[in-house]
């Protein structure tokens, strides 16, 4: 069975700066895609960034980006600028690709509580 | 349109009742789903449905029972529900087939009290 684990609950970071969430994960399949979602108090769950494991270059968005190691099963987040509107729980998720299909059960981590100072 | 809605925002129901939680969509997502979550953890998988059909039930108890009348609309019956029910609840919905755009699309969920 797949499991993602995220071993930090709470992080803060002040504004301007840099923060990076770890995540690691375990998995037999050698194809399957990897995301960082965030949810502030409104609920939301929303995609900040994917990664396909199938490519060696990390993803990037804007201010957000990921450093993949694959071998060692690991996929942290890094925030850079850190804003106020960062404040939020992050979710690192897994999903397989089966098929070249696009849907299928997400396994979610645990979650990190991001706390931006002022 | 980009996004999922959901109905009610809120509910409080007693365990004898019968209420439904609505999903919509306007994207064209052939794979809907449900998610519940409890505070401070992760959501967690209930039901999967695609091109209509359900395709996956994680075995959930039979008080919750899902629809999907058409492409664009999801629906959770809920009847006899316990008060450990209370939760988030979350839909969401991604394409079926390969798509540079992978993640899936949440809603903002129903936040279900169980008195």
């Amino acid at each position: 069975a797949q499991t993602v684990t995220q071993s930090q609950p709470e992080m803060s970071v002040q504004e301007a700066e840099t923060v990076t969430l770890s995540c690691t994960y375990d998995t037999s399949e050698s194809d399957y895609y990897l995301f960082w979602y965030k949810q502030p108090p409104s609920r939301q769950m929303i995609l900040v960034i994917r990664q396909e494991a199938y490519k060696q270059q990390n993803a990037t968005e804007n201010r957000f980006s990921v450093n993949f190691q694959k071998a060692a099963k690991s996929f942290s987040l890094k925030i850079s600028d850190s804003q106020l509107g960062d404040a939020a729980m992050y979710f690192c998720a897994y999903r397989v690709n089966a098929g070249g299909t696009s849907y299928g059960k997400l396994t979610f981590g645990q979650g990190t509580i991001l706390t931006v100072h002022p | 349109d980009t996004e999922v809605t959901q109905t009610p925002k809120h509910l409080v129901m007693g365990m004898t009742n019968k209420k439904s939680l609505k999903c919509e969509q306007h994207m064209g997502h052939r794979a809907m789903y449900w998610y519940k979550q409890k505070a401070k953890k992760p959501p967690e998988l209930m039901f999967v449905y695609s091109y209509e059909k359900l395709s996956i039930n994680e075995s959930v108890p039979s008080r919750f029972s899902p629809e999907c009348p058409n492409s664009s609309l999801l629906n959770l019956h809920l009847h006899a529900l316990q008060p450990e029910d209370s939760a988030l609840y979350l839909c969401a919905s991604s394409p079926i087939h390969d798509n540079p755009n992978y993640g899936y699309t949440f809603g903002s969920g129903t936040r279900l009290t169980v008195v």
